[in-house]
């Protein structure tokens, strides 16, 4: 079936450095990748989409020069925090439209910005 | 195998309908279980919550675990129109690191 793998599953990084989360598709090609932020016991919240070959689609209130997302090919989309603060600590995952119906979701990414 | 399965649906039922959603899993481990409800274009809103076995009520919604069967179920009773929309399971050891179902697209005919 449909498998997204999403790297590193666990990051603890230093205030003002960047991070650089990867989210894969492993056996189908993704020409939609969906980013997401889920704070403690919350909704995931939608940051952005991710579309092969051409700028991301960001929601109201994401700071698209913060959270910077590259989908350079078909089967890798990347998310990268630049200058991290302690704020920008908390859960991130990625998901991207199946073939058969319905999303594959990755398994997230755990920042803490010290 | 995957870690979770769902059936992807579409499901369609009339409204007032009793609507029954379930995910199996493979990994004994899993101690907390969520349901997600999202809408077109939205991100997943969590609808409940649940931590080892047990039922667990919220209005017209149910979430039941059976860790024994690896199985988990949504239970929405009396069925609306607004309820269309596509339900994920969701669960994990820790609260680390999530397994999602793929979700199953829910259609309430008025």
């Amino acid at each position: 079936g449909a498998v997204v793998s999403q790297h590193p599953s666990r990051v603890i990084c230093k205030s003002g450095t960047s991070v650089k989360i990867e989210c894969r598709s492993l056996d189908f090609q993704a020409t939609t990748m969906f980013w997401y932020r889920q704070f403690p016991k919350q909704s995931l919240m939608l940051m952005a989409t991710s579309n092969e070959g051409s700028k991301a689609t960001y929601e109201q209130g994401v700071e698209k020069d913060k959270f910077l997302i590259n989908h350079a090919s078909l089967t890798l989309s990347t998310l990268t925090v630049t200058s991290a603060h302690p704020e920008d600590s908390s859960f991130y995952i990625c998901s991207a439209a199946s073939p058969s119906g319905g999303y594959t979701f990755g398994s997230g990414t755990r920042l803490t910005v010290v | 195998q995957k870690e979770v399965e769902q059936d992807p649906g579409p499901l369609s039922v009339p409204e007032g309908a009793i609507v029954s959603l379930n995910c199996t899993y493979s990994n004994s481990a899993f101690q907390y279980f969520m349901w997600y409800r999202q809408y077109s274009r939205k991100g997943p809103e969590l609808l409940m919550y649940t931590y080892s076995s047990g039922n667990k009520e919220d209005g017209r919604f149910t979430a039941q675990v059976d860790k024994s069967s690896k199985y988990i179920s949504l239970f929405i009773r009396d069925s609306q129109p607004s309820d269309s929309a596509t339900y994920l399971c969701a669960m994990s050891e820790d609260f680390n690191k999530f397994y999602f179902g793929s979700g199953t697209k829910l259609n309430v005919k008025p």
